[in-house]
């Protein structure tokens, strides 16, 4: 069973554009969702997360956005560079809890020069 | 810290042999996974640890694959015998509990084939 479905399997995107990335989630028991950026060879790092008692969060030019109704939540890259080329996972968990996170199958994203 | 710390980086081996892969948390981290990566099935959480302790292992494929956890500063996962649909990156990360945010810390992780 996947919990938590990511679209789409990858993404090429021109420089300076704004890169998409979506989740959705099935566990109404989720209450922290992050998404993780690998580069290839190296492990997933997080990027940025967000709580269900927001509806966005932005650091920098990441954004994500979070509908709490829908059980969706979305990555935004704005002004995507090239070196933001990657692999992005979203995830889900339950805090306090198992801390067990589920991912999502990830995104290959291309920023072309 | 240095970070989790994955043992091999790059591991070869034939069909039938043992693979075993190695794990060092970061210091102070209570809960510590293993994850698989392939490109059909993405990251696969196959056990997890807390305080030493296995918590679920729903996710070990069979029972040719084993992991432990003998202190709070070294696991293993072992998979024996070894087979070629194996063959993928495995990582381990560790989590500290009770954190604003939780992060997981992963390692570099072992590329493992198995021919």
């Amino acid at each position: 069973q996947q919990q938590v479905k990511q679209s789409p399997q990858s993404l090429i995107v021109q420089k300076g554009g704004i890169s998409i990335i979506n989740c959705a989630y099935e566990n109404t028991a989720f209450d922290y969702f992050p998404w993780y950026q690998q580069f290839p060879g190296k492990g997933p790092a997080l990027l940025i997360a967000i709580r269900p008692d927001v509806s966005e969060k932005k650091e920098g030019r990441f954004t994500i956005s979070f509908n709490k109704s829908a059980k969706q939540f979305s990555l935004h890259i704005m002004d995507s560079q090239p070196g933001d080329s990657a692999t992005y996972f979203c995830a889900a968990s339950i805090q306090g809890g198992s801390e067990k996170l589920v991912f999502g199958k990830g995104t290959k994203l291309t920023v072309n020069p | 810290d240095a970070g989790v710390i994955q043992s091999p980086r790059h591991e070869v081996t034939e069909m039938g042999q043992e693979v075993t892969l190695r794990c060092k948390p970061i210091s102070g981290h209570d809960y510590l996974f293993w994850y698989r990566q392939t490109m059909m099935r993405g990251l696969e959480l196959l056990i997890y640890f807390n305080n030493n302790v296995p918590i679920d292992d729903s996710g070990m494929p069979e029972d040719r694959f084993s992991a432990k956890m003998p202190n709070a500063s070294f696991s293993t996962l072992k998979i024996q015998p070894s087979e070629p649909r194996d063959s993928a990156v495995y990582f381990c990360a560790s989590i500290e509990h009770g954190g604003a945010n939780t992060e997981a810390f992963f390692g570099q992780g072992t590329r493992l084939t198995v021919v």
